[in-house]
């Protein structure tokens, strides 16, 4: 099936440590995106790809990281410089061709610092 | 103030009743608009793209104002099973040092709880 995965769904972090999630998808697309999500509130764009080896910051970037060296994968580092990383992180994808095509969204990771 | 904003809600409304939500947006250049439902603890999900001219699918019609800046949403005949956030999002043009693309971005969503 096509579709966007993450992993972990849960995951738990020490306070000082870094973490990656993961964003894979086989739907061919060529943008990927990084929202983080607090409860009772909207998506905010944390990073941002159009295309491999391209990346751009969005609203609330600092204290995270990416990389895109595969059309496929577009994971993201959460370091120790994010003060307050407890949140609900969603993937996304989408055509480029088109800024019309709809985003699709992975399932998400729950990330808790203890 | 928000690029997209929403009324947090909640909406309370008993099955059978029809509500509707707005979202307005503040940059003209806006190019596409959305709505996505999303269940507690899950990921958003498309419901509807908002077309200039309106367009319905089932209970659910969608609606966009240019000139006032916001998109609505009317649920008709709700269902126990509509009790959801329902997002809005808008493709808004964002511009770095190498280019420009739109991008999606998303209101804060509306809660809707239907009851028997």
């Amino acid at each position: 099936d096509g579709g966007i995965t993450q992993s972990p769904k849960y995951l738990f972090r020490k306070e000082g440590q870094n973490v990656t999630l993961s964003c894979e998808q086989n739907l061919n697309h060529d943008a990927m995106y990084w929202y983080r999500q607090d409860p009772g509130q909207g998506l905010r764009l944390i990073y941002y790809s159009q295309i491999v080896n391209d990346f751009q910051k969005g609203d609330i970037a600092e204290g995270y990281s990416v990389s895109r060296e595969k059309k496929e994968s577009f994971p993201l580092t959460v370091t120790s410089a994010q003060k307050n990383p407890t949140a609900f992180y969603l993937c996304a994808s989408r055509t480029q061709g088109a800024w019309t095509d709809t985003q699709y969204f992975g399932p998400g990771t729950r990330l808790t610092v203890l | 103030r928000k690029e997209v904003e929403q009324d947090p809600g909640p909406f309370n409304v008993p099955e059978g009743a029809t509500v509707a939500f707005n979202c307005t947006y503040s940059n003209s250049a806006s190019q596409s608009f959305f709505w996505y439902r999303q269940d507690c603890r899950k990921e958003p999900k498309l419901l509807m793209s908002v077309y200039s001219s309106g367009n319905e699918d089932g209970r659910f019609t969608a609606q966009l104002n240019r000139a006032s800046q916001y998109i609505s949403l009317l649920i008709r005949d709700s269902k126990l099973s509509d009790s959801a956030t329902y997002l809005c999002a808008v493709n808004v043009p964002y511009l770095y040092a190498s280019g420009g693309s739109y991008i999606p971005t998303f209101g804060r969503g509306t809660s809707l709880i239907v009851h028997p």
